[in-house]
């Protein structure tokens, strides 16, 4: 059965740091996405990596992903309290014959001031 | 583009009665849709896999009789929770995956908030 651990659970940060989230997973995976949720709303597609060595960026945020370590971390720079959050990192497996993303439990992220 | 909706966003209901939620892709047509539960401060977990036209697969523990699931169209999948109890207020996410797009989407509702009394 696929485990998708992430760390740390919860992260206060002052603005201005920086920071990363990890995100390992223990079977193979093609595929891995980051995910940012605010709070009673949906999911928010960050990024998907595909390959080993993807490095994926959008402004204060950047995603990698080491298929041999089954890692992906999440880079936040500089950040700003816009980015308090809660960011999920989620593995894509194939069960039966179908695909199904599995999360890990999310990382809580809060920027003060 | 690519935009999945959910309705209603938010329902309280009786225990003991049923609600239907529906999710629907507006833009774009789905083969396939996801049904997430979210429970306060923790992740989703997946429910069940509903491909259009056929039974919906639901993952380990999940009761099919319980939690009904149509995807009678490309663009309309709906979750029911029959006989409705408090343990099953939650937080009910749909996602739907592009039918003949890329295989990397899925994009995902706005959620509904389900409160049992």
């Amino acid at each position: 059965e696929l485990k998708v651990e992430q760390n740390p659970l919860f992260l206060s940060m002052q603005e201005g740091k920086n920071y990363t989230i990890y995100c390992n997973y223990s079977t193979t995976s093609d595929r891995l996405y980051w995910y940012r949720q605010d709070p009673g709303k949906s999911l928010e597609s960050l990024f998907v990596l595909l390959s080993n060595g993807a490095v994926k960026q959008e402004g204060r945020l950047m995603a990698s992903l080491d298929t041999k370590a089954r890692l992906s971390t999440l880079h936040i720079t500089a950040a700003v309290h816009d980015l308090s959050a809660t960011y999920f990192c989620a593995v894509v497996i194939t069960q039966g014959g179908s695909e199904k993303l599995v999360f890990g439990k999310g990382t809580k992220l809060t920027v003060n001031p | 583009g690519a935009v999945v909706s959910q309705h209603p966003s938010r329902v309280i209901c009786k225990s003991g009665t049923s609600v239907k939620i529906e999710c629907r892709s507006l833009d774009f047509q789905a083969t396939t849709m996801f049904w997430y539960r979210q429970f306060p401060k923790q992740s989703l977990m997946l429910m069940a896999t509903s491909n259009e036209g056929s039974k919906a697969t639901y993952e380990q523990g999940v009761e099919k009789d319980k939690f009904l699931i149509n995807h009678a169209s490309l663009t309309l999948s709906t979750l029911t929770v029959t006989s409705a109890h408090p343990e099953d207020s939650s937080f009910y996410i749909c996602s739907a995956r592009v039918a003949g797009g890329s295989r990397y989407e899925q994009y995902f509702g706005p959620g509904t908030r389900l409160t049992v009394t």
